[in-house]
């Protein structure tokens, strides 16, 4: 399975954009790079997904590299609901399509 | 429509005893997953379900852990014995297929004392 690469924390301002980065260099061609997050005390929450092309649904956007060995998730304008741990993942049928979670990146938006 | 529901929500129990979660998945999913997650870390498949069929359990611990999913909808997981190390939140997740969006649950935290 292709690996991720997080920063371990970030910080951000209310109302402003929040860009979570991602590290994938070893992703193969099939591979879907997948974005969800932790609330505490919650489960985990699908946010977001993509292959080649950039997404944007009523969460986030997603911005995948033309090489597909990062990509960055835009929360546009981050609440503090939006405190949570985000977990990037790569996910294939080579794997049966598991949800391997790193230990994400735990952002925190102040006021 | 109703989430993924677990229940009990948290659970305390001395070591030795055994303990058992419930999960019931969104209706109409065919595949349940149950996870391990253990405090600053993200969370870990434990077994995955396609209907009734376990068809990954590899990194479940068969000598103590043991799950089931009658009539492939509700599911159970049992601990037996529990040890201090199982200390944990348990997650409950499905979807509609095993490519689909998972859909969690809020959990089940565990304390073995």
């Amino acid at each position: 399975d292709a690996k991720t690469t997080q920063p371990p924390s970030m910080d951000c301002a209310e109302g402003r954009a929040a860009n979570l980065p991602c590290n994938h260099s070893t992703i193969s061609g099939n591979e879907y790079v997948y974005w969800y997050r932790q609330i505490h005390s919650q489960g985990p929450q699908y946010i977001i997904h993509g292959l080649k092309n950039n997404e944007t649904n009523e969460m986030a956007s997603l911005i995948i590299t033309e090489d597909r060995k990062s990509s960055t998730l835009i929360l546009p304008h981050a609440t503090l609901r939006d405190t949570a741990v985000y977990y990037c993942i790569v996910r294939s049928s080579s794997n049966d399509y598991k949800l391997s979670f790193g230990a994400g990146t735990t952002v925190t938006v102040r006021a | 429509e109703a989430g993924v529901v677990q229940s009990p929500r948290y659970k305390i129990i001395e070591k030795k005893q055994p303990v058992a979660f419930w999960c019931n998945p969104i209706s109409g999913h065919n595949t349940l997953y149950w996870y391990l997650q253990n405090l600053g870390q993200g969370p870990e498949l434990l077994i995955r379900y396609e209907n009734e069929e376990a068809v990954d359990d590899s990194q479940l611990p068969k000598d103590r852990f043991s799950a089931e999913r009658l009539k492939g909808v509700d599911s159970t997981l049992k601990i037996q014995p529990a040890e201090l190390g199982d200390s944990a939140v348990y997650l409950c997740a499905s979807s509609l297929d095993r490519d689909g969006e998972q859909f969690f649950g809020p959990g089940t935290r565990l304390t073995v004392l």
